[in-house]
């Protein structure tokens, strides 16, 4: 599959504990975007590394959570102190920045449920 | 900030028949607007994207419509299928990352 991949793809968890998730784009897309989506709403924009360099962050990215992308290649999402608010289906998508349309692709998300 | 607003919430239309969902943007910077599908526990996907140097762009039974000067937007499915049942997020963008999307249309395609 050369598609954008995500692990784990479901993480159940208590309030208060650190998660971390995974993500790998496609292989020759230098974009990559983390999203949070809520049931019944659509994804809502969280950070975007170019390369390894994080160049964006949304407000709702609280001080909580932390993204990075050390080698270019694959990307970290992590939440720490995690909160019921939390719970949501994290995205990831990747896209080519030379590419004369910015199609953004998906991977299948991880869903986290923090009880 | 940018804010997209997408209507209808829930489309229930004919198989066959056409299907219109509308949204409109509030930066009038934008320049990209792509159209994703979502099927249920699925990833989103793009199914047509169009540019602010086009009014219209078409896919075979897709297409979307684009208004500049009044800032909105259009997907129009015609011949509606059973498979096109799913939920639809337009989204706008002006600088070619940041995606701001709407709330979504679910399509209902009754047999």
């Amino acid at each position: 599959d050369t598609g954008v991949s995500q692990d784990p793809r479901h993480k159940i968890t208590k309030r208060g504990q650190n998660v971390t998730f995974r993500c790998d784009p496609i292989s020759e897309h230098n974009r990559l975007y983390w999203y949070r989506q809520t049931l019944g709403q659509g994804p809502e924009f969280l950070t975007y590394f170019q390369n390894e360099a994080q160049l964006e962050k949304s407000r709702l990215l609280s001080d909580r959570f932390s993204a990075e992308r050390p080698k270019g290649s694959f990307s970290t999402l992590e939440i720490q102190r995690t909160e019921q608010g939390d719970s949501a289906m994290y995205l990831c998508a990747s896209s080519l920045r030379q590419a004369t349309y910015n199609e953004q692709f998906f991977g299948p998300g991880t869903r986290l449920t923090v009880l | 900030g940018e804010n997209v607003e997408q209507h209808p919430s829930t489309l229930s239309v004919q198989e066959g028949d056409s299907a219109v969902i509308k949204c409109t943007y509030s930066d009038s910077a934008s320049n990209y607007f792509p159209w994703y599908k979502q099927e249920l526990g699925k990833r989103p996907q793009l199914i047509i994207d169009i540019r602010s140097n086009v009014g219209e762009k078409k896919d075979q039974r897709i297409a979307v419509t684009l208004n500049k000067t009044a800032k909105h937007f259009s997907l129009h499915i015609t011949e509606t299928q059973p498979e096109d049942s799913a939920v639809y997020f337009c989204a706008a963008s002006r600088d070619n990352y940041q995606l701001i999307w709407g709330a979504g249309t679910k399509l209902i395609i009754k047999p």
